[in-house]
């Protein structure tokens, strides 16, 4: 089965400095590539994905890289604020599983003011 | 616009009593269904998906089930829990082909 490793599992960053959180995967069939935030006690929230005929996607502060060869993709954070503090979680899925997600074992962001 | 629910919100049971978790979607057809468990301070692990009306795949071999009696409900269940059951449970949703998966509230369940 699919096999998603996160790095690093924490990250300290002080308010306007850039995170950047990686994450490979093994299983050449996944094709969609999502992060999700998840706060503390709360349900993890989608905040940008990406599908495997894409390099590159952008939403405002927020970009997502795929590399298919090197089955690596990126998440990256610009002009960090102290309410991007919380866990970021990287995912993989495909077709022939029903699109269920397996998951990164999630990084801990912590954005000082 | 789509509405996933979960319920109960919290739960405490004892070791060896049963668990039913239920999950309803709103507002869609045809969605495919996750359960997903995430033990505290830890990753989210899969349990089980479905794609339709009484199909269920499984992932973890453990003692829970689940059931998709109707199209929108999915039900997670247990006949006898364990300590290491305690988690917070996640129910989520999608379409296939657009990919995005987006989860309900969650259970929080606390076995003692």
């Amino acid at each position: 089965g699919e096999n998603v490793e996160q790095h690093p599992s924490t990250l300290s960053v002080q308010e306007g400095d850039s995170a950047v959180i990686k994450c490979t995967y093994s299983d050449s069939a996944s094709n969609y590539f999502p992060w999700y935030k998840q706060e503390l006690g709360k349900r993890p929230q989608l905040i940008i994905d990406i599908r495997s005929n894409v390099g590159e996607k952008k939403d405002q502060r927020i970009a997502v890289t795929l590399n298919k060869t090197a089955k690596h993709f990126s998440l990256h954070i610009t002009e960090t604020q102290p309410e991007d503090s919380a866990v970021y979680f990287c995912a993989a899925s495909a077709p022939n599983s029903g699109y269920a997600l397996n998951f990164g074992k999630g990084t801990s962001l912590l954005v000082t003011p | 616009s789509q509405t996933i629910h979960q319920w109960p919100a919290t739960l405490v049971q004892p070791v060896g009593s049963p668990l039913s978790l239920e999950c309803t979607v709103e507002g869609t057809s045809n969605p495919n269904l996750y359960w997903y468990r995430q033990a505290a301070g830890r990753g989210l692990q899969l349990l089980f998906y479905s794609v339709g009306i009484g199909q269920i795949s499984s992932e973890v071999p453990q003692n829970l089930s689940a059931s998709r009696p109707q199209d929108r409900q999915f039900i997670l269940s247990s006949k006898k829990l364990l300590l290491s059951d305690s988690g917070f449970y996640l129910c989520a949703w999608n379409h296939a082909e657009l990919g995005e998966q987006y989860f309900g509230p969650g259970t929080r369940l606390t076995v003692t």
